[in-house]
């Protein structure tokens, strides 16, 4: 079974601040994708930036990148120069593919907040 | 934690026919579920959001016609394509909020709609 643990449910940072939102999975598959996304208070799922499992380098998007280890299965979202535009809630997700079957696992999501 | 589940997750069909894709939250009660379509490269458009027993609410430029949503209980949100043609094929998550929750919410593992 997949699983996606977001150890964060709130967070704040200081405005221009970086941050690192945390991201753990557990998958027995070799060939699975990790993505970010944000969600404002208006309900939509805004893509941030995707990581593949047999990618070699971490992934950037403008201000985003992921910190990938693969052997600590950990997928830790890096926010550089916090804006205040960032604060929303923020999940990680998991999608495998699995005997024909296509999967995706979210985590419960972590709540940032950028204080000006 | 809370659990929603997606039925079927896999999904063929022939151009023109109609599909129906059940959304439930096993464990807790959903007041509001919301309806997403994953697209290549990832991103994620949220369809309508349904609150259990009144109409959707669509975003712009999502046929209500098309895509039928019902919400008729705490725990059950379907979502329809009605006369699905092959660009109808996608990805589709959906996710539910608990009623009286702190704004948590859970994602479905997704179906995937494949028109022929």
């Amino acid at each position: 079974a997949q699983k996606i643990t977001q150890t964060q449910p709130g967070m704040f940072v200081q405005e221009k601040e970086a941050v690192t939102l945390d991201c753990t999975y557990d998958t027995s598959d070799q060939s699975y994708g990790l993505f970010w996304y944000k969600q404002p208070s208006s309900g939509e799922m805004i893509f941030l930036i995707y990581q593949g499992s047999y990618d070699e380098q971490n992934a950037t998007e403008g201000r985003y990148s992921l910190n990938f280890q693969k052997a600590r299965k950990s997928a830790n979202l890096v926010i550089s120069a916090s804006q205040l535009g960032v604060s929303a809630m923020y999940f990680c997700a998991m999608r495998v593919f699995s005997g024909g079957y296509q999967k995706v696992t979210f985590g419960i999501g972590t709540k940032l907040q950028v204080i000006p | 934690g809370a659990v929603v589940s997606q039925h079927p997750s896999r999904v063929i069909c022939k151009s023109g026919t109609s599909v129906k894709i059940e959304c439930r939250s096993l464990d807790f009660q959903a007041t509001t579920m919301f309806w997403y379509r994953q697209f290549p490269k990832q991103s994620l458009m949220l369809m309508a959001t349904s609150n259990e027993g009144s109409k959707a609410t669509y975003e712009q430029g999502v046929e209500k016609d098309k895509f039928l949503i019902n919400h008729a209980s705490l725990t059950l949100s379907t979502l329809t394509v009605t006369s699905a043609h092959p660009e109808d094929s996608s990805f589709y998550i959906c996710s539910a909020r608990e009623a009286g929750g702190d704004n948590e919410q859970f994602f479905g593992p997704g179906t995937r709609l494949t028109v022929l």
